[in-house]
């Protein structure tokens, strides 16, 4: 059973508009939420995160929602760079420290 | 460069072969992780130590993997009789020991296993 989904596989955006993408969670217990940027072999990157405590959370041109009772969080790239081209990876985890479960990854391409 | 850094960064082996892979991480993180990547989905949680003392095992972890970190800093991950399955992404991540607040993992370069 998949505790995170990303049903997005794919997304295509110009240069200069919003990206969303989308990930949600079925396990109450996941209480840190995180967004990686990957390019191919290469390990992911840490872009931004965010507390349940929280709602959202920004930095510069990225910004990270969580809507707890929807189980649901997404990722606000504004506005996207055609360097922004990677998969996207949400991961979760429940408690500090623990281990991460991830989604399976949506492939962001910003057209320039 | 004081990121993760893992060794080999590529590693080709026949069925059947042992193989054994290095990671290094941020200096004065105390906890590390390993995860493995197939094409096409997320990272999936290996095994995690705090220090020198391995907490949690994935039951992704069968008995032919074994993983250390004898003196706390880097760790090795050890794979016995390979099997084609095994070919993967093997991810290393490190970060600080939380106390109050939930900290991020830093991930290394991964080391690419291809199993003939």
């Amino acid at each position: 059973d998949q505790q995170v989904k990303q049903n997005s596989p794919s997304l295509s955006v110009q240069e200069g508009r919003i990206s969303i993408l989308n990930c949600d969670y079925t396990n109450s217990m996941f209480d840190y939420f995180l967004w990686y940027k990957k390019y191919p072999a290469e390990g992911p990157t840490f872009l931004i995160s965010i507390s349940s405590i929280k709602d959202k959370n920004e930095d510069g041109r990225f910004t990270v929602f969580l809507n707890k009772s929807a189980k649901h969080l997404s990722l606000h790239i504004v506005p996207s760079q055609p360097g922004d081209s990677a998969v996207y990876f949400c991961a979760a985890s429940a408690g500090a420290g623990n281990m991460l479960t991830f989604g399976g990854g949506t492939r962001l391409m910003v057209k320039p | 460069d004081t990121g993760v850094s893992q060794d080999p960064r590529h590693k080709i082996t026949k069925r059947g072969q042992n193989v054994t892979f290095r990671c290094d991480p941020i200096s004065e993180h105390n906890r590390l992780y390993w995860y493995r990547q197939t094409l096409g989905q997320g990272p999936e949680f290996l095994t995690y130590f705090q220090n020198e003392a391995q907490l949690e095992k994935s039951r992704l972890l069968s008995d032919r993997f074994s993983a250390e970190r004898p003196k706390g800093s880097f760790s090795t991950l050890e794979i016995q009789r390979t099997e084609q399955g095994d070919s993967a992404m093997y991810l290393c991540a490190s970060s600080p020991q939380a106390v109050h607040s939930q900290e991020t993992q830093y991930f290394g370069p991964g080391t690419r296993l291809l199993v003939l």
